[in-house]
């Protein structure tokens, strides 16, 4: 059974924090990842996808990559309470169907003013 | 440029009704994919499309549940009878086969 795991929070920061949402995978195969933001009523917004080791940088967000230790992260730096959503990590499912993705249940992120 | 289109949004129905929703996909994407999302079990993947024929439908919970793309922009969801531990958000997603995936704005099905 292939999983995402996250911890489903909530996560709380002070405003003007960094804020670290964190994902384990356990398909060592894996080759692309995804966060996604899901504001509360409303669907998942696609905001950083990665499919390299190291860090990749997008405004406030950076996204990190371990694949030896089956491992992704997201950073948002200065977080704002408009930050405060739920935030879902992806893996492709490698060795499944193509185009397909498996979800983690996400972690809630408030951020206080 | 219009993102995924689903309807209706919000359903309301009785135990044993036919529920039926579509999707409409971004146009050139050529997989949608119909998710079910719970609190208790998060985001699921139902059925799986790819250039209109199913690919995967290991997440439809059971044979109450069916769906039909019969052309490129166009998907149905359906679920017949319907039972009260079917009310959950179903979205409706589309790619261009790589894994970027866009989510249209859920329908709230509540089954009493």
């Amino acid at each position: 059974q292939k999983e995402v795991e996250q911890n489903s929070g909530p996560l709380s920061v002070p405003e003007g924090a960094i804020a670290s949402l964190n994902c384990t995978y356990s398909d060592r195969g894996s080759q692309s990842f995804f966060w996604y933001r899901q504001y509360s009523g409303k669907s998942p917004e696609l905001i950083m996808f990665i499919y390299s080791n190291g860090d990749k940088e997008d405004g406030r967000f950076t996204a990190q990559l371990n694949k030896a230790s089956q491992y992704v992260s997201l950073l948002i730096r200065d977080s704002q309470p408009s930050d405060s959503a739920t935030y879902l990590c992806a893996v492709n499912d490698y060795g499944g169907s193509q185009g397909n993705l498996i979800f983690g249940k996400g972690t809630k992120l408030s951020v206080k003013p | 440029d219009a993102g995924v289109i689903q309807s209706p949004r919000h359903e309301v129905t009785e135990m044993g009704q036919e529920v039926t929703l579509r999707c409409k996909p971004i146009s050139g994407h050529n997989s949608l994919f119909w998710y079910r999302q719970t609190m208790m079990r998060g985001l699921e993947l139902l059925i799986y499309f790819n250039n209109n024929v199913p690919i995967d439908d290991s997440g439809m919970p059971e044979d109450r549940f069916s769906a039909k793309m019969p052309n490129a922009s166009f998907s149905t969801l359906k679920i017949q009878p319907s039972e009260p531990r079917d009310s959950a958000v179903y979205f409706c997603a589309s790619g261009r086969g790589q894994e970027t995936q866009y989510f249209g704005p859920g329908t709230r099905l509540l089954v009493l």
